[in-house]
């Protein structure tokens, strides 16, 4: 079955410093590879995604390169605020489980003054 | 466009009750997923429902069901209340089945005392 390995956390940062989040999957057909986030009391954000292999999603500052030789979506930030503290999520869908994603553990940053 | 609402965003019962939580999709999405999140287990799948059919299924005992109404809006329902059973509800929806971008809802909090 699908699975999604996320980075063990949680992350300290200091602002501005520069944010890796590291995430691999397993998966049957072609899956879609996708970040969200959620802020403490809230739902799951979408952050960005990316759908075939080599394509490159961002939003915010967010980047995350869909890299199928290395199964790896990993999520990279330049600078870092304070407001980016938060839960980030990498997950996946795929053609052959239509309506379900699969998520990795959750990668808790912090980022202080 | 108004995303995914849940009601109530909050809910409080006692083990052996039953509970009822509610989902509107983005307005003139189709499918609707569930999801369980728990600090221990992460964010499990629950149930996708399209056409008011449920289409996949997670891996839950029978206590938990749903259902989707014509106009799209789901229920899920738990019976017999476990204290395992506390957690967040997230309801997702997706334009169409097989759509590989799934929008989430704020949640409900659900404990069980």
């Amino acid at each position: 079955g699908n699975s999604v390995t996320q980075m063990e956390g949680p992350v300290t940062l200091s602002e501005e410093a520069f944010l890796t989040i590291n995430c691999t999957y397993t998966a049957t057909g072609y899956p879609s590879l996708f970040w969200y986030v959620q802020y403490p009391g809230e739902g799951l954000q979408l952050l960005l995604k990316a759908t075939k292999a080599d394509d490159k999603g961002s939003n915010k500052g967010f980047e995350a390169t869909y890299r199928k030789e290395t199964t790896s979506f990993h999520l990279e930030k330049g600078s870092v605020q304070v407001s980016d503290s938060a839960v980030y999520f990498c997950a996946l869908t795929d053609n052959t489980n239509a309506g379900k994603s699969t998520f990795g553990d959750g990668t808790t940053l912090t980022v202080k003054p | 466009k108004a995303g995914v609402t849940q009601t109530p965003r909050y809910l409080i019962k006692t083990r052996g009750q039953q509970v009822t939580l509610s989902c509107s999709p983005i307005s003139g999405h189709r499918s609707v997923s569930w999801y369980q999140q728990t600090p221990g287990q992460g964010l499990q799948f629950l149930f996708e429902y399209f056409s008011e059919t449920q289409r996949n299924k997670g891996n839950f005992p029978g206590r938990f069901s749903g259902r989707q109404f014509s106009n799209s809006r789901s229920e899920m329902n738990v019976s017999t209340l476990e204290l395992g059973d506390s957690a967040l509800y997230l309801c997702a929806s997706s334009l169409v089945r097989g759509e590989d971008t799934q929008y989430f809802g704020p949640g409900t909090r659900l404990t069980v005392l």
